[in-house]
C-alpha cells in the first residue's frame, strides 16, 4: 500500500497538554493534507503543506514535512476536549491521493 | 444548506441487491470523489472524476460503478452488493489543481451502507 502510516495509532491525554501525532508515506509528493473526523461524520481539511515548505501554522496547528525522510507530524497545542477526533494525513502526488490510516486523539476534560 | 450532500443516509439491503448512491454539490468544483471507509480504517477511494467526461478507477474500484450526470452529481452503483461492501461511503469535492496535485477536499456527510 503507498498510504500514509500514523503514529500512535491512538493518543489520549489532559485538556491544556499538547498532542503530535506522525505521518510516514512511501513515494514523493507534491503536498501532504491532514483532515480532522468527528465520529462517523465526513472529513474536514485542517491544513496543506506543500512539498517545498518545511512548515505551517494555522491557529493551534503546526505541521512539519520532511521530504528527506518522508514524513510529517502535526501538532496541536493547548488541546480541548472538542479536539476529540480522528485525524488523517493525505498525500497527494502525480496522480495520486491516499489517506493514511489515522490516528485516534482523544481529549479528557 | 451543506456544499455537499448525499442520499440516502443510512441504507440497508440485502446481497444481490443493486445500490445507487448519490452525491451533489453546491461548490461549482469539477473534482467530485468517491471514497468507502471500515471501521478503524483510513478512506480508500473508489472512483473520482476530474469533470462531466472524466471519469477514473481509484484503488478500489472492483465491483462499482458511477456515472457523473452534470458538474455537481456524481452518483455510485453497486451493481450486486455484497455483505463485504458494508461500510460508510463518503463523497467529496475539490477545486481544480494541476493534473498532478490535488486540493483541498470538501467532504459530505456519509452514508452507512448495511448489506445483509
Amino acid at each position: 500500500s503507498q498510504q500514509g502510516e500514523e503514529d500512535p495509532q491512538a493518543l489520549s491525554i489532559q485538556e491544556g497538554e499538547n498532542a503530535t501525532m506522525n505521518c510516514s508515506y512511501k513515494t514523493s509528493i507534491n503536498n501532504l493534507q491532514w483532515y480532522r473526523q468527528n465520529s462517523g461524520r465526513g472529513l474536514v481539511h485542517l491544513i496543506l503543506i506543500r512539498s517545498n515548505e518545511r512548515e505551517k501554522h494555522s491557529g493551534r496547528l503546526r505541521v512539519t514535512l520532511d521530504t528527506s525522510k518522508k514524513s510529517s507530524s502535526l501538532l496541536i497545542t493547548a488541546s480541548r476536549a472538542a479536539d476529540t477526533a480522528s485525524y488523517f494525513c493525505a498525500t497527494a502526488g502525480f496522480n495520486k491521493f491516499y489517506f493514511g490510516s489515522g490516528t485516534k486523539l482523544n481529549v479528557k476534560p | 444548506d451543506a456544499d455537499v450532500t448525499q442520499t440516502p443516509r443510512n441504507r440497508i439491503t440485502k446481497t444481490g441487491k443493486r445500490i445507487m448512491l448519490e452525491c451533489s454539490q453546491t461548490k461549482g468544483h469539477d473534482r467530485m470523489y468517491w471514497y468507502r471507509q471500515d471501521p478503524g480504517l483510513g478512506l480508500r477511494l473508489i472512483y473520482y472524476s476530474f469533470d462531466v467526461k472524466d471519469i477514473n478507477k481509484g484503488e478500489i474500484s472492483d465491483g462499482y460503478s458511477v456515472s457523473r450526470q452534470a458538474q455537481a452529481k456524481f452518483s455510485l452503483s453497486l451493481e450486486s452488493a455484497i455483505p463485504n461492501q458494508t461500510a460508510l461511503y463518503f463523497c467529496a469535492t475539490s477545486g481544480t489543481g494541476s493534473e498532478s496535485s490535488y486540493n483541498e477536499q470538501f467532504f459530505g456527510p456519509g452514508t452507512r451502507l448495511t448489506v445483509l
